[in-house]
This record gives C-alpha cells, sequence and structure tokens, in this order.
C-alpha cells in the first residue's frame, strides 16, 4: 500500500463546475497535511494547508479532513482553465520528522 | 523577491561526470529540504538540513550522492560520477524552523544527463 493515495485521473471538469480532489493516507500518526499545485514542467507551488479535522477555506479552495478516516481532499469552486494542473496531497506524518510524503498527483483538466 | 532560488535551472552533464545544485532558501528560513522528481513519478524526499546539520538523510541513495548547509552560503546537492538514471527535476524547498511549518519550493534544477 501506497503511503499516499491520489487517483491520477486525468480529471475532466467543465469550466465553472466544482472539481473535486481526495487523497488517503496509511500513517495514522500523521499530523499535517498540504496540497500543492504544479503545472507542467513547474515547481510544486502551495495551496493549503490543514491541521485539523474539518473544512478550511481559502478563497475558491476549500481543504477538508478527516483523521479518523485518513482521507483529506480539495474542492476548486467556479474551475478555470488555469486551474489545469496536477494537484499532489502532501503529508507530513509527525513520527517521522519534517520531510513531506507526497502522493503521485491528480491532473485536473478544466475544459472550456 | 525573496523566494527559494536554486541554480543552475538546467544542467547538462555526461556519464561520469559531477553535478554540483545549489539552493538558497526563503529569507528568514534556516531549514532546507531536498526532493526528486523522476520523469512520469512523484516526488521524493531525498534529506532535510538545518545549517551545519544534516538531520535526515533516510531518502539519499546510498552512494554518489551528498548535501551540505554550510554556515554560509547556499545549500549544495552533490552528486558524483553520474548516470542516465540521474536525469531529472531537483527541487528545493525551506522552511522557517519549527517541525511541521509549511516548505516553500524553488524553481528546481532539470539535470540531464547524456
Amino acid at each position: 500500500q501506497k503511503e499516499v493515495e491520489q487517483n491520477s485521473g486525468p480529471l475532466s471538469v467543465p469550466e465553472g463546475a466544482i472539481a473535486s480532489l481526495n487523497c488517503t493516507y496509511s500513517d495514522r500518526v500523521s499530523q499535517s497535511f498540504f496540497w500543492y499545485r504544479q503545472y507542467s514542467g513547474k515547481s510544486p507551488e502551495l495551496i493549503m494547508s490543514i491541521y485539523s479535522n474539518g473544512d478550511k477555506e481559502d478563497g475558491r479552495f476549500t481543504a477538508q479532513l478527516n483523521k479518523a478516516s485518513q482521507y483529506v481532499s480539495l474542492l476548486i469552486r467556479d474551475s478555470q482553465p488555469s486551474d489545469s494542473a496536477t494537484y499532489l496531497c502532501a503529508v507530513n506524518p509527525q513520527a517521522a520528522g519534517n520531510k513531506l510524503t507526497f502522493g503521485g498527483g491528480t491532473r485536473v483538466l478544466v475544459k472550456p | 523577491n525573496a523566494g527559494v532560488m536554486q541554480n543552475p535551472r538546467h544542467l547538462v552533464r555526461r556519464r561520469g561526470q559531477e553535478a554540483r545544485l545549489r539552493c538558497s532558501p526563503m529569507k528568514g528560513h534556516s531549514h532546507v529540504y531536498w526532493y526528486r522528481q523522476l520523469p512520469e513519478e512523484g516526488l521524493k524526499f531525498m534529506v532535510y538540513l538545518q545549517k551545519e546539520n544534516i538531520i535526515d538523510e533516510s531518502g539519499m541513495p546510498k552512494e554518489r550522492f551528498s548535501a551540505e548547509f554550510p554556515k554560509e552560503g547556499p545549500s549544495i546537492l552533490r552528486i558524483q560520477q553520474v548516470v542516465r538514471g540521474d536525469s531529472a527535476a531537483y527541487f528545493c524547498a525551506s522552511s522557517p524552523g519549527a517541525p511541521q511549518e509549511t516548505q516553500y519550493f524553488g524553481p528546481g534544477t532539470r539535470l540531464l544527463v547524456l
């Protein structure tokens, strides 16, 4: 079992719709969770961090965390063509120090 | 711009040569991380450093790879006797200092081994 799992996609979403991305992780002691966006040929760019169960909203983005289910998700509202990218879920397990474990990423394609 | 800086952005080496990748963290950040992204693969942790200390090198290949973060100057990732399988994007990230804090990524160095 991979430590951090994501559906590779592509997730095709019409412009203006909601994109829903999911991520599961295996290490129960994980304490902090991050979503990064990576355009092709570019570096990861932080979208959101979340540490507590529940929802966290920032503009068009909402992260949801459920530690009991070992599940973290990202919603992108009013999707735009510029949101077309690969979205990386990253987990920082407290017991393992300060390194990030990344999922394989979900490719999102927003169609005009 | 006080972002994470990496150079060179692109590096071409022939098999057997040495590659040196440099990373300057964001202003005020004292923790540096190196990650590697092989073609069509995910990001993998390599090493975590603070000034003059390697904190976690559990992701570093056992041979040919080394990293340092001296008291003065940038962090260096050094790959000796490069092989074609080393061709990848190498990203540096930095964080302010406390555990669990967000890591911000630099633009990366794309290494191509011929």
